[in-house]
């Protein structure tokens, strides 16, 4: 079936670091991969996308990195700041039904000052 | 400009009862959704309206859980004889078209089934 998985639970940083989080994903047939950022009490907010045809995009102070090989998606954040502390989740939309979200269970990311 | 609004953000229920929750989507947005989260897990899809196109219903954990829309307008997600295992926040999403990945989520009706 359909799955987005991520490899780390909780990431701590130091404010001003460079962020990576990493997510799995099973399903070959999606046509876009997103990346949602959820604080705490509100709901996701959208941050970028990437399709699937597609390896890199760049936003501002995030990329994303999309490798089909090993079915792997990345959201980099550059010079994280306190504000980027939140809940980060990887979605995918699959090729049939592509208003559809399917979302990953999510990594929390702890910005130290 | 106004986000998507939910209401009630918190509802403590008993088993068994039936609970309303309600969403208005931002203004001119044709396509609206519901997720379900559980705590500390991702969102599960549960149905998505766009205009006034069939349902996807796809989502819907059991036939306990329905739902409505209004044209282009208020959303209502029903669910009846609730049980423990529908306590979760609910969130309402819209969408300026379908199949627009940037999708605005309301806060969300925190649910608990007692």
């Amino acid at each position: 079936g359909e799955s987005v998985g991520l490899h780390l639970p909780t990431l701590s940083v130091q404010e001003g670091d460079n962020s990576i989080i990493n997510c799995a994903y099973s399903n070959s047939a999606s046509d876009y991969f997103i990346w949602y950022k959820q604080e705490s009490g509100k709901g996701p907010q959208f941050i970028i996308d990437i399709r699937s045809n597609m390896d890199k995009r760049q936003g501002q102070r995030v990329t994303v990195l999309l490798n089909k090989t090993v079915k792997h998606l990345s959201l980099q954040i550059a010079a994280t700041q306190p504000g980027d502390s939140a809940v980060y989740f990887c979605a995918e939309t699959p090729m049939d039904s592509s208003y559809k979200l399917i979302f990953g269970s999510g990594t929390r990311l702890l910005v130290r000052p | 400009g106004a986000g998507v609004s939910q209401s009630p953000s918190n509802k403590v229920t008993e088993k068994g009862k039936d609970v309303e929750l309600r969403c208005d989507p931002i203004s001119g947005h044709t396509a609206l959704y519901w997720y379900r989260q559980r705590l500390g897990q991702g969102l599960e899809f549960l149905i998505y309206f766009q205009g006034n196109s069939a349902p996807d219903k796809s989502g819907l954990p059991s036939d306990r859980f329905s739902a409505e829309r209004t044209g282009e307008s208020v959303s209502t997600l029903t669910i009846q004889r609730t049980q423990q295992e529908d306590s979760a926040v609910y969130l309402c999403a819209s969408s300026l078209v379908a199949g627009d990945n940037e999708q605005f989520f309301g806060p969300g009706t925190r649910l608990t089934v007692l």
